[in-house]
Formats: C-alpha cells, sequence, structure tokens
C-alpha cells in the first residue's frame, strides 16, 4: 500500500524548536520530490518546503524561510521538516506530500493524514 | 511568493456546469504548463483532479477539466454532481523550486 505517515506535532511555546518527520512506504522514495503543505484548520492549503528526489535542489515559502529546514534520508524512506523559531502563525495540519516527478513539480499525488502543530503559549 | 486568486464560492445545480478561475502572474501561471488543481471534501486530504493544465489522473471523471489562457487557469466541472461539493484549489510552479496554492473555492452543489 502507498502511504505517507506523518509523525512528530504536538504543542509547542512560541520560538522554540518541533521536528516533524514522515514515513514513506508502497513506493520508489528515493526517485521522487517531496513536500510539505500545511493547512490552518478550516483554512487554505500552504505550501511550505519541497526537495528533490537527490536534495539538490530545495525551496521555502517566504513565511517559513530562514526558521524551518527540510530534509530526506532516502535510505530510510523518511522526509523531515525542523521547525525553529515557531511562530503563532504556525499552528496548522501539517501534510507530507508526494511529487509526481524526481524535481520539483506543483503535482502531489499521495497525502499523508497530516501532524497538527499547535504554537502557544 | 504570493498565493494565487480563486473566487471564495462558486455553485450550480445538479448537471449544470460551473467553472472556477485561478488568476497569477507571469511568473506562476503564465510561465509554463505546471497548473493542478485539488479537490479536498471536509476532513479529508487533498486529491489531485487536474495536473500540467488539463491532464486527468486516472480514475478522474472526465466532467472535470482544465484548460489555461494568459495567466489564469480555469477548472470547469460539467454535469456537476452532489458529490462534486467541496474546496478546489489551484497550484502553480512558480519557478525556483517554488509552489504556490491559490486561496481555494467553496463549490455548493444547489
Amino acid at each position: 500500500e502507498v502511504k505517507l505517515v506523518e509523525s512528530g506535532g504536538g504543542l509547542v511555546q512560541p520560538g522554540r524548536s518541533l521536528r516533524l518527520s514522515c514515513a514513506a512506504a508502497g513506493f520508489s522514495f528515493e526517485d521522487f520530490g517531496m513536500h510539505w503543505v500545511r493547512q490552518v484548520p478550516g483554512k487554505g492549503l500552504e505550501w511550505v518546503s519541497g526537495i528533490t528526489w537527490n536534495s539538490g535542489g530545495i525551496a521555502y515559502a517566504d513565511s517559513v524561510k530562514g526558521r524551518f529546514v527540510i530534509s530526506r534520508d532516502n535510505g530510510k524512506n523518511s522526509l523531515y521538516l525542523q521547525m525553529n523559531s515557531l511562530r503563532v502563525e504556525d499552528t496548522a495540519l501539517y501534510y507530507c506530500a508526494k511529487d509526481t516527478a524526481y524535481v520539483i513539480t506543483d503535482t502531489f499525488d499521495i497525502w499523508g493524514q497530516g501532524t497538527m502543530v499547535t504554537v502557544s503559549s | 511568493q504570493s498565493a494565487l486568486t480563486q473566487p471564495p464560492s462558486a455553485s450550480g445545480s445538479p448537471g449544470q456546469s460551473v467553472t472556477i478561475s485561478c488568476s497569477g502572474t507571469s511568473s506562476d501561471v503564465g510561465g509554463d504548463n505546471y497548473v493542478s488543481w485539488y479537490q479536498q471534501h471536509p476532513g479529508k486530504v487533498p486529491k489531485v483532479i487536474i495536473y500540467e493544465v488539463s491532464k486527468r489522473p486516472s480514475g478522474v471523471p472526465d466532467r472535470f477539466s482544465g484548460s489555461k489562457s494568459g495567466n489564469t487557469a480555469s477548472l470547469t466541472v460539467s454535469g456537476l454532481q452532489a458529490e462534486d461539493e467541496a474546496e478546489y484549489y489551484c497550484s502553480s510552479y512558480a519557478g525556483s523550486n517554488v509552489v504556490v496554492f491559490g486561496g481555494g473555492t467553496k463549490l455548493t452543489v444547489l
């Protein structure tokens, strides 16, 4: 079964850090670009970050640039998002999503169920 | 990096057609043929229904079609059915490995 399972979310104070993980199964993880997309409950989708198959291409939304770091371990079929200097406005459900190509495109064909991050004092 | 512009809502009666627009710039929507559309039902994960402007993934009904003119892309849903009621998001590749989404359009089937 093709699936993505996120973990690592939770309640964190502003200014602190959190690391999200995404475990992939059922497909050749090392052959595809991967992304993090977030959604405030009841609101729209926001692309957060993407990484190419070999980590050679990485990009971030302006809203998280300089604070978040995306990475992947193809040997462990895993994607990560290190979130530093968290802000209240980072509160959202964070989805891991698989690209349809080895590079970064805007087509995500597999999504995880998401992990909730709540930033609050 | 600015979000693409979508109307907040759209509606139509069963059997009718409805078109949702997605406006961007020459750096994203107008830049190449990377425009996708996602359908999200309440409490569910987004599902891609159109990619590369007008292509449909396997299993997506041909009632869903996409097009683009200049910096504006469009999603048309023909023969509306009750199960089409959902939130629809457009997305586009914006260059330099950046992706942008639209704000979403809530489609109501009257």
